[in-house]
């Protein structure tokens, strides 16, 4: 089985341009989820679909960033601009539907904003 | 805030030793999971326990559960050199998931 993709692995952006991160779930998975990792920290989810329609975005700083997940499998997560503190590392994640069940994560992207 | 805390931050053992870490949560859950992440990697699904749990095996690996106390231990048993990684819980409430802050394991050869 193959597990969950992501690309690019690593950015580096000046502050103000923008940037956008690809992610493919596991085949069959309806839930996919986007989270933030600052350095040190656990991650913060930024945004949960099913299917192709949002669950929660409660923590997504609307203003910059942007998510879709067309056709309900690929998703596409954007920040327009950057500023110094979205440094981070951005996971992909998927499971099989919404709810408590595990969920399987990509390796991530590592975004460094200068 | 929902988000789980660990404790230690930071752990240092012996190849061979047990290792324990510990999570604590504020408000009701569903159920609560381990994760392992290797430097630089996305995270892993270890094991999940659900609230009405109180202790789950797998493997070298065994969580306890206490929703009175609102806190939840991982033990690993045996520490290998490669079970060095952060270890984060999650605690779990519908649709909702939190991660903590996060153990970081070294386990010395």
């Amino acid at each position: 089985e193959a597990g969950v993709a992501q690309s690019p692995r690593y950015k580096i952006i000046e502050k103000r341009q923008s940037v956008a991160f690809w992610c493919n779930p596991i085949s069959g998975h309806a839930t996919l989820y986007w989270y933030q990792q600052i350095l040190g920290q656990g991650p913060k989810l930024l945004i949960q679909f099913q299917n192709n329609g949002v669950v929660d975005d409660s923590q997504l700083p609307k203003d910059r960033f942007s998510a879709e997940r067309l056709k309900g499998v690929d998703s596409t997560l954007k920040i327009q601009p950057a500023k110094l503190e979205d440094s981070a590392v951005y996971l992909c994640a998927s499971s099989l539907m919404a709810g408590p069940y595990e969920q399987y994560f990509g390796p991530g992207t590592r975004l460094t904003v200068t | 805030s929902q988000q789980g805390e660990e404790d230690p931050q930071a752990l240092s053992i012996q190849e061979g030793e047990n290792a324990t870490m510990n999570c604590s949560y504020k408000t009701s859950i569903n159920n609560l999971q381990w994760y392992r992440q290797n430097s630089g990697r996305g995270l892993v699904h270890l094991i999940l326990i659900r609230s009405n749990e109180r202790e789950k095996h797998s493997g070298r690996l065994r969580v306890t559960l206490d929703t009175s106390k609102k806190s939840s231990s991982l033990l690993i048993t045996a520490s290998r050199a490669a079970d060095t990684a952060s270890y984060f819980c999650a605690t779990v409430l519908g649709n909702q998931f939190y991660f903590g802050t996060g153990t970081s394991l070294t386990v010395i050869p």
